[in-house]
């Protein structure tokens, strides 16, 4: 069974740059019919999604965001990674990795624990 | 693409049957997912593409509807059913709603 798991810094400083990464085990990111996403959760508040990636490189934004996020894929590390520019106070938020299926299962099947970052300085 | 959520709360006593509300701005196809989210918890997959129960899901987890307007329906709340229900679409880049939470009459 796939996991995910989220990892960087909890505390990032206003006009930063965010750097998440999430480390896939139980399955490939290479093995196809998947988009591996990031999803983040502001305090008490509901769910946005930032963008995805397919493996092979071609990724996809939540255009509200304005061209802050970029994500990358390393196959060979199984992992994935999230970079957003020029935070603020509004980025405050839990950000989970997932996996997007595209194919069998059209739902997000597998979310990372999530990890909280806090902008402030 | 726009998912509104009704109604933002439902207070309903175990066993009673819970109607959950997605409407969209714009029609979907099918393209509409369910999630169940608990305190601490990320979310969990229930209904995808409208109707289909993912793996795990109990029966008594159902979703219909099309086009524009879609229902998620609990036959007969269970103690562990209590929680925010999220509908989510991928007609169009993707998006979610803005959650029913379903709490304790």
């Amino acid at each position: 069974q796939v996991q995910l798991r989220e990892s960087g810094p909890g505390l990032v400083k206003p006009s930063q740059t965010l750097s998440l990464t999430c480390t896939v085990s139980g399955d490939s990111i290479s093995s196809g019919g998947y988009y591996w996403s990031w999803i983040r959760q502001h305090p008490g508040k509901g769910l946005e999604w930032i963008g995805y990636i397919y493996y092979r490189g071609s990724a996809y934004y939540n255009p509200s965001l304005k061209s802050r996020a970029t994500i990358s894929v390393d196959t060979s590390k199984t992992q994935f990674s999230l970079r957003l520019t020029s935070v603020t106070a509004a980025d405050t938020a839990v950000y989970y990795c997932a996996r997007v299926g595209i194919t069998i299962i059209r739902g997000i099947t597998d979310w990372g624990q999530g990890t909280l970052v806090t902008v402030s300085s | 693409i726009v998912l509104t959520q009704s109604p933002a709360t439902l207070s309903l006593s175990p066993g009673e049957r819970a109607t959950l509300s997605c409407r969209a701005s714009q029609s979907i196809n099918s393209y509409l997912a369910w999630y169940q989210q608990k305190p601490g918890q990320p979310p969990r997959l229930l209904i995808y593409e409208t109707s289909n129960r993912a793996t795990g899901v109990p029966a008594r987890f159902s979703g219909s509807g099309s086009g524009t307007d879609f229902t998620l329906t609990i036959s007969s709340l269970e103690p562990e059913d209590f929680a925010v229900y999220y509908c989510q679409q991928r007609s169009n880049w993707l998006t979610f709603g803005g959650g029913t939470k379903v709490e304790i009459k």
